[in-house]
């Protein structure tokens, strides 16, 4: 089974200031990771991917997360915050391989608060 | 704009009824997915089709079905409703090159009364 927990289910942050979510996951399995941001009713959008290769990906909107398998993390990153990152943010798993993949497995979330 | 569409937006009901939710996948994607969003549970997976047959079951209650019709569109039937279904419906599609990325719709937003 596979599973993501977010820590912090709110972070608060200025503008102009770094930008730090944290994931872990649990896998069996070598996993695909994923980050979708969410805003205010609107549907999911993909900021970024890692499934094989380069641990450091880079996102749209200039996020970017490292994965780290020794800690089973997948922290996401922005150097500097803007207004418009406020959101709520999710970390996903899946199983890798294959062509049809399977279920995506959410965290449950961190709201993004960015104060002027 | 991700590709994928989702109708209608927003659906009143009262329990005890029947909805269908309807989604179109973005051109050329297989496989469909279906979310629940709610307060309590957070996102959750339903269920996956892939060119029409089913692939993967989460927790998908039995009041609840799907199916992908040769078009490739999908639709979703919830019956008996209660008022804990009252949730955010989710559909997202992905290819079938291997990049593992699912496409999300915009979402129906179910609020049973």
């Amino acid at each position: 089974a596979q599973s993501v927990t977010q820590l912090g289910s709110h972070v608060s942050v200025s503008e102009g200031a770094l930008v730090l979510l944290r994931c872990n996951y649990s896998s069996s399995v070598p996993p695909y990771l994923f980050w979708y941001v969410q805003y205010p009713n609107q549907g999911l959008q993909l900021l970024l991917k890692y499934t094989t290769g380069a641990t450091l990906v880079k996102g749209i909107n200039g996020f970017e997360a490292e994965f780290k398998k020794s800690e089973t993390s997948f922290h996401l990153t922005k150097p500097s915050a803007h207004m418009s990152d406020a959101a709520e943010y999710f970390c996903a798993v899946s199983r890798s391989g294959g062509t049809s993949y399977g279920k995506l497995t959410f965290g449950q979330g961190t709201i993004l608060t960015v104060h002027p | 704009d991700s590709g994928v569409t989702q109708t209608p937006k927003h659906l009143i009901t009262a329990t005890g009824q029947r909805v269908t939710l309807r989604c179109s996948p973005r051109s050329g994607d297989l496989s469909v997915y279906w979310y629940q969003q709610s307060l309590d549970q957070g996102l959750q997976f339903l269920i996956q089709y892939y060119n029409g047959e089913e692939r993967a079951k989460g927790n998908i209650l039995e009041r609840f079905s799907a199916q992908q019709f040769p078009d490739l569109h999908s639709e979703l039937n919830l019956s008996s409703l209660e008022l804990g279904d009252s949730a955010l419906y989710f559909c997202a599609s992905s290819d079938a090159r291997g990049s593992g990325e699912q496409f999300f719709g915009p979402g129906t937003r179910l609020t049973v009364l």
